[in-house]
């Protein structure tokens, strides 16, 4: 799997939009973008993902550069809960499953 | 989104003892499974996939005697940590997939004293 690159820690005042990028500029073209988040002593949460066009959901966008080298998770208005561990996977798809590998993600603290 | 569980949520147990951790795939089926343990302070760490109706497929260092995984239906995996001893205490997660997506269980809580 293609390796990512992230920033270890980043703040973020409540209100805000919180940018978290990622670098993937090994990514394959099967490959896809997933971000993940995780609170502290809970299991990953599932936020986004993305082959090569940008993505929203209720919870984020997903903005993926044209070269698919790097993507920026964006988060509209960041809340105290969103404070977390924010993983970037790179990942192919598969039926049969492939696992994710995750790095050490970046630590988003959001502050009143 | 799609829901995994598991049970138990935290589990305290005597060094020796064997304990088994329950994932189910709650609105969904998945042929495919996976466990993880995650140290404090660290990442998630993949042990091993878990394919129903076969064997696991471990990852490098992962003692398969030891953690002894079971896929027996396309809802339930089940991870069982023989004689386990305190350097086993750890945060152990599961996680199936659904179409594109991986979703997580909320992890079991292991303490081995």
């Amino acid at each position: 799997d293609a390796k990512t690159t992230q920033p270890p820690s980043m703040d973020c005042a409540e209100g805000r939009a919180a940018n978290l990028p990622c670098n993937h500029s090994t990514i394959s073209g099967n490959e896809y973008v997933y971000w993940y988040r995780q609170i502290h002593s809970q299991g990953p949460q599932y936020i986004i993902h993305g082959l090569k066009n940008n993505e929203t959901n209720e919870m984020a966008s997903l903005i993926i550069t044209e070269d698919r080298k790097s993507s920026t998770l964006i988060l509209p208005h960041a809340t105290l809960r969103d404070t977390a561990v924010y993983y970037c996977i790179v990942s192919p798809f598969s039926n049969s499953g492939y696992a994710l590998n995750f790095g050490k993600g970046t630590s988003l603290l959001v502050t009143p | 989104g799609a829901v995994v569980s598991q049970h138990p949520s935290r589990v305290i147990c005597k060094s020796g003892t064997s304990v088994k951790i329950e994932c189910r795939s709650l609105d969904f089926q998945a042929t495919t499974m996976f466990w993880y343990r995650q140290f404090p302070k660290q990442s998630l760490m993949l042990m091993a996939t878990s394919n129903e109706g076969s064997k696991a497929t471990y990852e490098q260092g992962v003692e398969k005697d030891k953690f002894l995984i079971n896929h027996a239906s396309l809802t339930l995996s089940t991870l069982t940590v023989t004689s386990a001893h305190p350097e086993d205490s750890s945060f152990y997660i599961c996680s199936a997939r659904s179409q594109e997506t991986q979703y997580f269980g909320p992890g079991t809580r292991l303490l081995v004293l």
